[in-house]
């Protein structure tokens, strides 16, 4: 069981949008950065959002992020079928002493 | 380029021990913060540990407190996880991460640690 709560997949048609959501608490998401994370298949996992809402360079604005009180949620618009991914959500957990980085569970993205 | 090259997994027995290997180049090592984490088949991504940037503070998965401990060599850019008395449960792909800002900016990819008699 993932400290933080992610839909496991989510389906949309090629150029529609989707969101997913990210929901926790006030240990971890209600008062931390929350960041995203794009696993496409077979290869290790690449920061898509930083600080809630920031883009490294090189990510495109068709992907959003927002936080409020103890949720986050990724957008992504203009779907394309290289967007099919697993999402993740993480986020620093400050509920113990000495601190632990916490993931969601991941929601597979099937675009149709 | 930043890069990131984990070493190190492979077969061992229930019981036994590992240590994970992580080369970083390409940036500061010695002023980041490092991370592992792990990934069993088919399922999601496990927060394992993390080091501070002088290696004075870790902390631990709840999981593996005990048995696994994490280490750097700033002189040598590379991090390290001891894994000792591995469980079943420990077969995973192991991922080291450089953390900044408050997320896991830059990834490996990935070493298979397979625990099975």
């Amino acid at each position: 069981q993932s400290v933080l709560t992610q839909p496991p997949s989510v389906s949309a048609a090629p150029g529609q949008k989707v969101t997913i959501s990210c929901s926790g608490s006030s240990s971890n998401i209600g008062n931390n950065y929350v960041s995203w994370y794009q696993q496409l298949p077979g290869t290790a996992p690449k920061l898509l959002i930083y600080d809630n809402n920031k883009r490294p360079s090189g990510i495109p604005d068709r992907f959003s992020g927002s936080k409020s009180g103890t949720s986050a949620t990724l957008g992504i618009t203009g779907l394309q079928t290289g967007d099919e991914a697993d999402y993740y959500c993480g986020t620093w957990d400050s509920s113990l002493s000495a601190g632990r980085w916490v993931f969601g569970g991941g929601t597979k993205l099937t675009v149709l | 380029e930043v890069q990131l090259v984990e070493s190190g997994g492979g077969l061992v027995q229930p019981g036994g021990s590992l240590r994970l290997s992580c080369a970083a180049s390409g940036f500061t090592f010695s002023s980041y913060w490092m991370h592992w984490v792990r990934q069993a088949p088919g399922k999601g991504l496990v927060w394992v540990s993390r080091i501070n940037s002088d290696g004075s503070s870790t902390s631990y998965a709840d999981s593996v407190k005990g048995r696994f401990t994490i280490s750097r060599d700033n002189a040598k850019n590379t991090l390290y996880l001891q894994m000792n008395s591995l469980r079943a449960e420990d077969t995973a792909v192991y991922y080291c991460a450089r953390a900044s800002s408050g997320s896991l900016v830059s990834w490996g990819q990935g070493t298979l640690v397979t625990v099975s008699s």
